[in-house]
């Protein structure tokens, strides 16, 4: 059964720091894209960050540009995301994602699937 | 604000069938195929459509999806109470080189 499973999220001062992991099961990392979408509380789906099956290509949210990095290790079947210079508004349930169909999305049909469970992440005083 | 725009709200009796729509412009849903994602209560987004009318294996063909030059819809009929959930449209944007995806539209049955 393929599955996604994040952790790594909690409570973080504003400016403060925080990495996500992701770690996936039953599918070779290494022939898939993953992405990390994000929902804050009581709000709709935002993209954040997608990284390609050798990172050769990512992209970002223009939100999270230039503070949050995407990374990956195919060894350990894990992608990451590194979140520096936290404000209130990244406060969200953080989900990773899977993508299927081609890698990247400007050169074919691609889609997500399927999400890990998320992690929450909250950032406040 | 959402650039994909859905309506917040949807609702209809058993049953019947209901049609969500989400539209956008030449740079996202003009160009690029959409996807589906339902999320139930207190659970995370999971795929509905893919490639603007795929159903993945699993998915009841109650549900299916359409496009049409920068508007996608996703129909379901036969509704049930068990569809009770948030919907939201996604596609790939050119000029953002990224995702977007739709504000979401609640389901009420």
């Amino acid at each position: 059964e393929v599955q996604l499973m994040e952790s790594g999220g909690g409570l973080v001062k504003p400016g403060g720091s925080l990495r996500l992991s992701c770690a996936g099961s039953g599918f070779p990392s290494t022939r898939y894209a993953m992405d990390w979408v994000r929902q804050a509380p009581g709000k709709g789906l935002e993209w954040v960050s997608s990284i390609t099956q050798s990172s050769s290509y990512i992209f970002y949210a223009d939100s999270v540009k230039g503070r949050f990095t995407i990374s990956r290790d195919n060894a350990k079947n894990s992608v990451y995301l590194q979140m520096n210079s936290l404000r209130a508004e990244d406060t969200a349930v953080y989900y990773c994602v899977r993508v299927r169909g081609q890698q990247l999305a400007r050169v074919g049909p691609n889609w997500f699937d399927p999400w890990g469970q998320g992690t929450l992440v909250t950032v406040s005083p | 604000q959402s650039v994909l725009t859905q309506p917040p709200s949807a609702s209809e009796t058993p049953g019947q069938r209901l049609t969500i729509s989400c539209s956008g412009s030449s740079s996202n849903i003009g160009s690029n195929t959409v996807n589906w994602y339902q999320q139930l209560p207190g659970s995370a987004p999971k795929l509905l459509i893919y490639t603007n009318n795929q159903r993945p294996s699993g998915v009841p063909d109650r549900f299916s999806g359409s496009k049409s030059g920068t508007s996608a819809s996703l129909a379901i009929s036969g509704l049930q109470s068990e569809d009770e959930a948030d919907y939201y449209c996604a596609a790939w944007d050119d000029n953002l080189n990224g995702w977007l995806f739709g504000g979401g539209t609640r389901l009420t049955v």
